[in-house]
């Protein structure tokens, strides 16, 4: 059972391309997280939503609570946006679900 | 500086030897969890506490135990691991109220099950 899915599993772009990534869930959520995972392996919190749009610098993410879907838009990419986009949310009980993430490159 | 540390970070051990990965935070969160990602799957919740003595299972409970008795410390013991048990552990934590919603990661622990 997948409780959250994204799209696409990779993604390679051109340096100042704008670029989406998706988030679909199953679950009743309390919140939903946006994490990037650096190719070295830690990972950081980039958002949380539990309605509407967020905006840092060149990163948004939106959410759609009635059709259960956010996204994650990074303006004009960067080669060092390049890693591993996760979607988690958090459920009712503060239980966390993970999308598997979506691998992007962006190239110079 | 604001930060979960996790010991040991890197560890290869055999089936049925007791091990635990320690977890520590400094920024006096009630909320901290464990979790394993395996290629493939992403990240799954193994446990995590709300508080001091309160903890609950993930998604992913099997063959791991937790304690919780100081508000910075949450360990991870496997009491008798196996090799399913090979993975990247992270520990996280973050704040119980909405301004404090920002979840931080552990550096990894990379555990080998021979």
């Amino acid at each position: 059972k997948n409780e959250v899915e994204q799209s696409p599993q990779n993604l390679t772009a051109q340096e100042g391309e704008f670029i989406t990534i998706n988030c679909s869930y199953s679950v009743g959520i309390s919140a939903l997280h946006w994490l990037q995972q650096h190719p070295g392996g830690g990972i950081v919190s980039l958002f949380m939503l539990s309605s509407g749009k967020k905006k840092h610098g060149r990163l948004i993410a939106t959410i759609n609570i009635q059709e259960k879907h956010s996204s994650l838009h990074i303006t004009a990419s960067h080669p060092r946006d390049s890693a591993v986009y996760i979607c988690a949310v958090r459920g009712i009980g503060n239980q966390f679900y993970f999308g598997t993430g979506t691998s992007l490159t962006v190239i110079p | 500086e604001a930060q979960v540390t996790q010991n040991p970070r890197y560890l290869i051990t055999v089936t049925g030897k007791k091990l635990t990965v320690t977890c520590s935070q400094n920024m006096n969160h009630e909320y901290m969890s464990w979790y394993r990602q395996d290629p493939g799957l992403g990240l799954r919740q193994i446990y995590y506490s709300m508080n001091v003595e309160v903890t609950d299972k993930g998604d992913v409970p099997e063959g791991y135990k937790v304690s919780r008795k100081e508000k910075r410390n949450f360990p991870l013991i496997l009491e008798s691991p196996s090799p399913n048990q090979t993975s990247l552990y992270f520990c996280a934590s973050r704040g119980s109220t909405g301004a404090l919603w920002e979840q931080y990661f552990g550096p990894g622990t990379r555990l080998t099950v021979t």
